[in-house]
């Protein structure tokens, strides 16, 4: 299985809305809604910030918030902060009974 | 408050089975509402699923590493596991343990990184 394809890097102001971008196929983002997205900073863990497409688990800024249209998932975070710079990973259940993550975003302040 | 805590060895030798178990506390691991899995990250680079094992006790696993690859549970100890065989180099990476709840991953052990080397 293919990883799904995110743009490598994504920089923004602070304030500013930023989109990461997660395109996969008819078998696992378009066939699907099992589309979540984590953020993980440096030697952490990753973190859920949006499961289900777009719903967000609590706790989670609702500066976040997540959509989808066909083969592509997005991820928007309004009014960046610098604490929102860290790397983030799309995955999506697909066909074959399997996960496939992201390539992985990492988004960075201007 | 759920907590997943990975372990095993940090150092592999090349052509030997890498095994490591993750323990879960503050709940347990045969609720049918969950399933577990291990994803793996190599150094400086990104996530890559290995494998999930379901309350059914049926597994899933990367078609690239599906050759090589056996998770396992204990619910008497509420751990399950992963082995992987024939490891190289390029298996060295930051293995993670999580639980999946529905198709996303809401819990994640610390992570433990394990490196392939004679």
């Amino acid at each position: 299985q293919s990883a799904l394809t995110q743009p490598a890097s994504v920089s923004g102001s602070p304030g500013q809305s930023i989109t990461i971008s997660c395109t996969g196929t008819s078998s696992d983002v378009g066939g699907y809604n099992s589309v979540s997205w984590y953020q993980q900073h440096p030697g952490k863990a990753p973190k859920l910030m949006i499961y289900d497409v777009s719903k967000r688990p609590s706790g989670v800024s609702n500066r976040f918030s997540g959509s989808k249209s066909g083969n592509t998932a997005s991820l928007t975070i309004s009014g960046f902060q610098a604490e929102d710079e860290a790397d983030y990973y799309c995955s999506s259940y697909t066909s074959s009974i399997t996960y496939v993550f992201g390539t992985g975003t990492k988004v960075t302040v201007l | 408050q759920l907590q997943l805590q990975e372990s095993g060895p940090g150092l592999v030798k090349p052509s030997e089975t890498l095994s490591l178990t993750c323990t879960v506390s503050g709940g347990s691991i045969s609720s049918s509402n969950y399933h577990w899995g291990w994803i793996r990250q190599p150094p400086g680079k990104g996530l890559e699923w290995i494998g999930t094992i379901y309350y059914s006790g049926n597994t899933y696993y990367n078609p690239s590493l599906k050759s090589r690859v056996t998770i396992f549970v204990d619910t008497s100890k509420n751990q399950f596991s992963l082995k992987l065989s024939s490891v190289t180099a390029a298996d060295t990476a930051v293995y993670y343990c999580a639980r999946y709840s529905s198709g996303y991953l809401d819990y994640w052990g610390q992570g433990t990184l394990v490196t392939v080397s004679s």
